[in-house]
């Protein structure tokens, strides 16, 4: 059965360190794998995604995320974190048929940033 | 509209009685999702709507759940006989074209919050 599994319920790191949150997932075909973020209060947004291809990918906000096949893993990184990116994020697979899919979500890691 | 738009955001009811959310997803979206954010279980797929095909109803929990979409646009999620255990916060988000999977991306509404006394 497909997972995903984010091992850090939270983190903390200071204002302008970088930032590592970590991803699993189980899938038995290639996945399809998204990063996402909610602020308090907010719906989600997505930071970016993955399909196929390359395996360093650039989102939004600065946010970068690596897939590594032979780890399952699809870690989320920023070189610099801003106080304005504390929430939470969400690591999800996409699981389906015919192309359209329910999204399978990890339970989150909550970020802090220290001034 | 300019995204996905959730009504009410806050609800509070008894147990026993029923509740609809609604969900009016992003125009021109084929696809509308229902999920569930509770402290539990996380955030977990409900139900899912694409065109007049049949909905995939794998993630309600009980049969007291159910939803509908009228007209392929406006959707309306209901809890029949609530219980303590239905508070969380419930999600709709919409995709513009499941067949394109490039542009296959859910949009995410800020949901709404159920807590059930």
């Amino acid at each position: 059965a497909q997972s995903v599994t984010q091992p850090d319920i939270h983190i903390t790191v200071s204002e302008g360190a970088s930032l590592e949150l970590r991803c699993n997932y189980s899938y038995g075909a290639t996945p399809y794998l998204f990063w996402y973020v909610q602020s308090p209060g907010q719906g989600l947004q997505l930071l970016l995604k993955y399909f196929s291809g390359d395996t360093l990918f650039q989102g939004i906000k600065g946010f970068e995320a690596e897939f590594k096949r032979s780890q399952s893993s699809f870690n989320l990184r920023k070189p610099s974190v801003h106080w304005s990116d504390a929430a939470e994020y969400f690591c999800a697979v996409g699981a389906g048929m015919d192309s359209s899919y329910k999204l399978i979500f990890g339970s989150g890691t909550r970020l802090l940033v220290r001034p | 509209g300019a995204g996905v738009s959730q009504s009410p955001s806050n609800k509070v009811t008894e147990k026993g009685k029923d509740v609809e959310l609604r969900c009016d997803p992003i125009s021109g979206h084929t696809a509308l999702y229902w999920y569930r954010q509770s402290l539990g279980q996380g955030l977990e797929f409900l139900i899912y709507f694409q065109g007049n095909s049949a909905p995939d109803k794998s993630g309600l929990p009980s049969d007291r759940f159910s939803a509908e979409r009228t007209g392929g646009s406006v959707s309306t999620l209901t809890i029949q006989r609530t219980q303590q255990e239905d508070s969380a916060v419930y999600l709709c988000a919409s995709s513009p074209s499941p067949g394109i999977l490039a542009k296959n991306i859910q949009y995410f509404g800020a949901g709404t919050r159920l807590s059930v006394l």
